[in-house]
């Protein structure tokens, strides 16, 4: 079954560091998609992206955060200098369309941890 | 606007017991809704969904039912397992917006 692929699954960093946080969406799908979860929280919206723009952001995306679509298959999020704050599991997602019935899939997520 | 609301975990079980998780939504139109859960250590997967009134999703001999009159969509399984437990996670999407609700931890204890 296709699936949505991230790396890395861990990663530690320093405050104020830049980090890029990778996702290889179901190769056929449009959407593409940013949530975090800060540990014990729920699921928070982050971006999403068709047409190698923007279409939605959430007021966490603020201008430290930054998304792209570098070639046809990777779909990367740069959190260019990083806080204590951001430390959280970034889920990658992607679908085919924005029907609201369309499902969307969900990568395993990668753990950054800001220290 | 869209949002979801779901019974606070945590919820412990015994094997073979009946669960039922709550999950309540507010939204304008005509939502879809999720269920998805997270194992330990791994990310958000798809447990089953429903896109119209009435419909039933199931899955893995889990049950929800999208019920428009009383903006619920309850997540059950008849006889849980250890290896039920989970984080599940009620979710809505409508409009082009995904909304989750807070999870809930599911413990099932042999």
């Amino acid at each position: 079954e296709p699936e949505v692929t991230q790396t890395p699954s861990h990663q530690v960093t320093q405050m104020g560091q830049e980090v890029i946080l990778r996702c290889v969406p179901i190769s056929n799908h449009l959407y593409f998609y940013w949530y975090r979860q800060i540990l014990g929280q729920k699921v928070e919206f982050l971006v999403s992206f068709y047409n190698n723009e923007i279409s939605e952001k959430s007021e966490i995306f603020d201008d430290q955060f930054s998304v792209e679509r570098p070639d046809g298959s990777n779909f990367t999020l740069k959190i260019r200098s990083t806080k204590l704050e951001d430390s959280a599991m970034y889920f990658c997602a992607s679908s085919y369309s924005f029907y609201s019935g369309n499902t969307i899939y969900f990568g395993e997520g990668s753990w950054l941890t800001v220290v | 606007g869209n949002s979801v609301t779901q019974m606070e975990g945590p919820v412990t079980l015994s094997e073979e017991a009946f669960l039922t998780i709550n999950c309540t939504y507010t939204a304008t139109g005509y939502p879809s809704l999720f269920w998805y859960v997270q194992y330990p250590g791994e990310g958000l997967q798809l447990l089953l969904k429903a896109t119209k009134a009435d419909d039933k999703g199931s899955n893995k001999g889990f049950e929800a039912t999208y019920r428009k009159e009383t903006t619920s969509f309850h997540l059950e399984k008849g006889s849980v397992q250890v290896s039920d437990s989970a984080v599940y996670f009620c979710a809505l999407s409508n409009n082009n917006d995904m909304r989750f609700g807070a999870g809930t931890r599911l413990t099932v204890k042999p």
